[in-house]
């Protein structure tokens, strides 16, 4: 099946840091990738949608220039967290579609990085 | 919001019984899929359902699926304590463009 590699798996910053999470597509590529937030024993939230060459798309809600996403090749996502605070604090997880054209299929995700800021 | 409901938010159950969730949505949907997440870890999908389904099986896992409820159900038979995770539904409302809305989720526990 297809693999989504996601690094670091875990990130301990101070307040004021930027943090940056990479997404990788290992074995296919994908011009569309997902970022989502998870809360403690909550759901995911999607936070934007990477597109590979043009500008992602951010959900009602997420702050852009907080949330940098970079899309700059067919396997590889970039999320930076800028200037992060304790409330960035959470668990971030990428996903990908293998399915070029095909939009209603699976999605295949990467094992999430938890982020803690002090 | 478009978020899914699940219950129950969490379940109980000694090995060798059978696990029932539910997930119910807002509006109509392409397709609808279950994934689970071990603590800590990404999502794996286990199975999806498309709107003209009503019933799909793969090993110990049944999924129904109701449209005119705008609900379905995931059954694990014969749990294991393996099984022990977080299990997801999702679905793309018609025309989202991949975009998966996930239920808020049922921590499932296996006892031994």
């Amino acid at each position: 099946g297809a693999v989504v590699s996601q690094h670091p798996s875990r990130v301990i910053c101070k307040s004021g840091t930027s943090v940056k999470i990479e997404c990788r597509s290992l074995d296919f590529q994908a011009t569309t990738m997902f970022w989502y937030r998870q809360f403690p024993k909550q759901s995911l939230m999607l936070m934007a949608t990477s597109n590979e060459g043009s500008k992602a798309t951010y959900e009602q809600g997420v702050e852009k220039d907080k949330f940098l996403i970079n899309h700059a090749s067919l396997t590889l996502s970039t999320l930076t967290v800028t200037s992060a605070h304790p409330e960035d604090s959470s668990f971030y997880i990428c996903s990908a579609n293998p399915y070029p054209g095909r939009t209603n299929e699976k999605l295949f995700f990467g094992s999430g990085t938890q982020l803690s800021v002090l | 919001s478009q978020q899914g409901e699940e219950d129950p938010q969490a379940l109980s159950i000694q090995e060798g019984e059978n696990a029932t969730m539910n997930c119910s949505y807002k509006t109509s949907i392409n397709n609808l899929q279950w994934y689970r997440q071990n603590s800590g870890r990404g999502l794996v999908h286990l199975i999806l359902i498309r709107s003209n389904e009503r019933e799909k099986h793969s090993g110990r896992l049944r999924v129904t699926l109701d449209t005119s409820k705008k609900s379905s159900s995931l059954l694990i038979t014969a749990s294991r304590a393996a099984d022990t995770a977080s299990y997801f539904c999702a679905f793309r409302y018609g025309g989202s463009n991949y975009k998966l809305t996930f239920g808020k989720g049922t921590l499932l526990t296996v006892n031994p």
